[in-house]
């Protein structure tokens, strides 16, 4: 079955540091995967995708994802957290119907 | 528009109510979207257009939910006698959707319909 997984329902992380939110997968033939997040009392918005070619994909707010073909993974990164990124983040991908499946969701709390 | 475009951005009603949610998407947009979100939980998919045709219709809850899209653009969202469970907010969201490309499944978001149902 086609499905998205993110394991953790809350990460908190301390200012300054690095983030990770973690998103694994399993869909059939080459995954198109996605990072969306929601900051409080607001829509969903795109930070970034994967389709093909590097690994390392560069996003908005300076977020990056890395896809790990073999531990079928998609975390979403940044080097230096801050509390602005304090969110819900989703991860999403694209069955076989090209119609997206959605991740639980992830709610990140850094802390000043 | 520049975005998509949801109304009413908050809805109190009565339980047994009928309620209208609507939608506005980018303009071009072919593919359309309904999800359901509660208390800031996952995302529940309702319903999908793609044009003013619904090829997937499966996540639509009851038979108290229904929706339309007319003209290839704006969507109406209807729940009838409305219920307390029914509370939550309702997102809409529109993308190009052409199939096998790169482009496919961007989906950009509206702020939302908070409905409220006493």
């Amino acid at each position: 079955a086609q499905s998205v997984a993110q394991p953790e329902d809350q990460v908190n992380v301390a200012e300054g540091n690095p983030l990770t939110v973690k998103c694994t997968y399993s869909v059939s033939g080459n995954p198109y995967l996605f990072w969306y997040v929601q900051y409080p009392n607001r829509g969903l918005q795109f930070l970034l995708k994967y389709i093909t070619g590097d690994n390392l994909v560069k996003g908005s707010y300076g977020f990056e994802a890395e896809f790990n073909k073999s531990q079928t993974s998609f975390h979403l990164k940044k080097p230096s957290a801050l509390v602005s990124d304090s969110a819900l983040y989703f991860c999403a991908v694209r069955d076989s119907n090209y119609q997206l499946i959605w991740g639980a969701g992830t709610k990140l709390i850094i802390k000043p | 528009g520049a975005g998509v475009s949801q109304s009413p951005s908050n809805k109190v009603t009565e339980k047994g109510k009928d309620v209208e949610l609507r939608c506005d998407p980018i303009s071009g947009h072919t593919a359309l979207y309904w999800y359901r979100q509660s208390l800031g939980q996952g995302l529940e998919f309702l319903i999908y257009f793609q044009g003013n045709s619904a090829p997937d219709k499966s996540g639509l809850p009851s038979d108290r939910f229904s929706a339309e899209r007319t003209g290839g653009s704006v969507s109406t969202l209807t729940i009838q006698r409305t219920q307390q469970e029914d509370s939550a907010v309702y997102l809409c969201a529109s993308s190009l959707v052409v199939q096998g490309s790169s482009g496919a499944n961007v989906l950009t978001f509206g702020a939302g319909s908070r409905l409220t149902v006493l």
